[in-house]
């Protein structure tokens, strides 16, 4: 069965500061897609960003990247530059392999900046 | 282009009761998905519907039940509701057709339902 495992419940980081979330995941596809979401406090899924499994190169949407590692099936959301508006919940997901709507959600990292 | 709207934002019910959601997808849309977020179970797909039609479903009770109408609003119903139902409902709604990606799916604000 597929899951997405988060293992950073939450984080503090300094305003300007780059950051780092952890995403780990498991499937037997060879073919499938990750992507990341934030959530504020207002509660909607903000859509980040999205890899392919055969991309090859690295996601990246402005100060968001991805740091995929197929071989270690890590997928990693790297903000630079940190701003105070990037506090909130960030989940990392995958496609669900028998239904091209779903998704599935990893635990999520509340996300916390410093000024 | 509006985007996703549920409604109401929050509701409060009694155990026992039963409760109807409602989302209003962005226009053009013809899928919406629902999904329970919850401290305990994260977030949890319950079911999507597609042009009237449920086309997936989550492993959730009988309790839970949903319909799409012609426009592609869509609402959920829980019935004999439980403490354990308490959660943020989200609504997500996309074109559902051929080569949609998965992760283009906007989402609402979520309905916020506190179970006494």
């Amino acid at each position: 069965a597929q899951k997405i495992t988060q293992t950073q419940p939450g984080m503090f980081v300094q305003e300007k500061e780059a950051v780092t979330l952890d995403c780990t995941y498991d499937t037997s596809d060879q073919s499938y897609g990750l992507f990341w979401y934030k959530q504020p406090s207002s509660g909607e899924m903000i859509f980040l960003i999205y890899q392919g499994s055969y991309d090859e190169q690295n996601a990246t949407e402005g100060r968001y990247s991805l740091n995929f590692q197929k071989a270690r099936k890590s997928a990693n959301l790297v903000i630079s530059a940190s701003q105070l508006g990037d506090s909130a919940m960030y989940f990392c997901a995958m496609e669900d392999d028998s239904s091209a709507s779903k998704i599935i959600f990893g635990s999520g990292t509340r996300l916390s900046i410093r000024p | 282009k509006a985007g996703v709207t549920q409604t109401p934002r929050y509701l409060i019910k009694t155990r026992g009761q039963q409760v109807t959601l409602s989302c209003s997808p962005i226009s053009g849309h013809r899928s919406v998905s629902w999904y329970q977020q919850t401290p305990g179970q994260g977030l949890q797909f319950l079911f999507e519907y597609f042009s009237e039609t449920q086309r997936n479903k989550g492993n959730f009770p009988g309790r839970f039940s949903g319909r799409q109408f012609s426009n592609s609003r869509s609402e959920m119903n829980v019935s004999t509701l439980e403490l354990g139902d308490s959660a943020l409902y989200l609504c997500a709604s996309s074109s559902g057709g051929w080569g949609a990606m998965t992760y283009e799916q906007y989402f609402g604000p979520g309905t916020r339902l506190t179970v006494t």
